[in-house]
């Protein structure tokens, strides 16, 4: 069964702090692997998208790493502001045929 | 500009009753998507169109039937409202669908409609 599962399932941090969200999936085959910021009361964001072959990519303060072969792969927040509490879901997609495949996000509070 | 909006915002209606909730996408994106996230937050997908065609249709039940119009709108019909439809809808949309479902492009997802059933 295809599964995401992401850790911690909340973390508080401080403004100006660094912080790293984990993802676990059994998504096989695989195609890509997003992150996607979700603002209460909005529509997910879209972070990365990161293929195969791709072992990090950055947007900004966040950066995403993957490895394919442990199936695994985190979300690095640099130097933290307030606008970056939200939660952050970590979706797979399968190839031909397997649909996206969503975790359960990760509550990110930054506190002043 | 917009991107993918959806109408309304919020929903509240009586069990057994018939809604309806919109969706427009501005961005020429030949894919449309309806989601449902529940109150644990899991996003589950449930239709996807690809140029008006349906591609995908999860595990829903009957009751909930899409329409799209042109490529630039999905309707979401509900009938006969449950308890247990209670959630925020969301509409996506991406520009292009690969084999049999996957796509590899970037998802641009509308504000969401909270839809509680009393």
């Amino acid at each position: 069964k295809n599964q995401v599962e992401q850790s911690p399932q909340s973390l508080i941090i401080l403004e100006g702090k660094n912080c790293t969200l984990q993802c676990n999936y059994t998504v096989s085959p695989f195609s890509n692997l997003r992150w996607y910021k979700q603002d209460t009361g909005r529509g997910p964001v879209s972070l990365t998208i990161m293929t195969f072959s791709e072992n990090t990519k950055s947007n900004g303060r966040y950066t995403a790493t993957l490895d394919a072969d442990t199936k695994q792969s985190s979300l690095h927040i640099t130097a933290s502001q307030l606008s970056d509490s939200a939660s952050y879901i970590c979706v797979v997609s399968g190839a031909a045929g397997n649909k996206l495949t969503f975790g359960g996000g990760t509550r990110v509070l930054v506190k002043p | 500009d917009t991107a993918v909006s959806q109408t309304p915002k919020y929903l509240v209606t009586q069990m057994g009753n018939d809604k309806s909730i919109k969706c427009e996408q501005n961005l020429g994106h030949d894919t449309m998507y309806w989601y449902k996230q529940d109150s644990k937050k899991f996003l589950k997908i449930m239709f996807s169109y690809n140029n008006k065609e349906l591609i995908i249709n999860e595990t829903v039940p009957n009751r909930f039937s899409p329409k799209s119009p042109d490529k630039a709108h999905l309707n979401l019909h509900i009938n006969s409202l449950e308890l247990g439809d209670s959630a925020v809808y969301f509409c996506a949309s991406s520009q292009e669908m690969g084999l049999a479902g996957a796509s590899s492009y970037e998802q641009y997802f509308g504000p969401g409609t909270r839809l509680t059933v009393t």
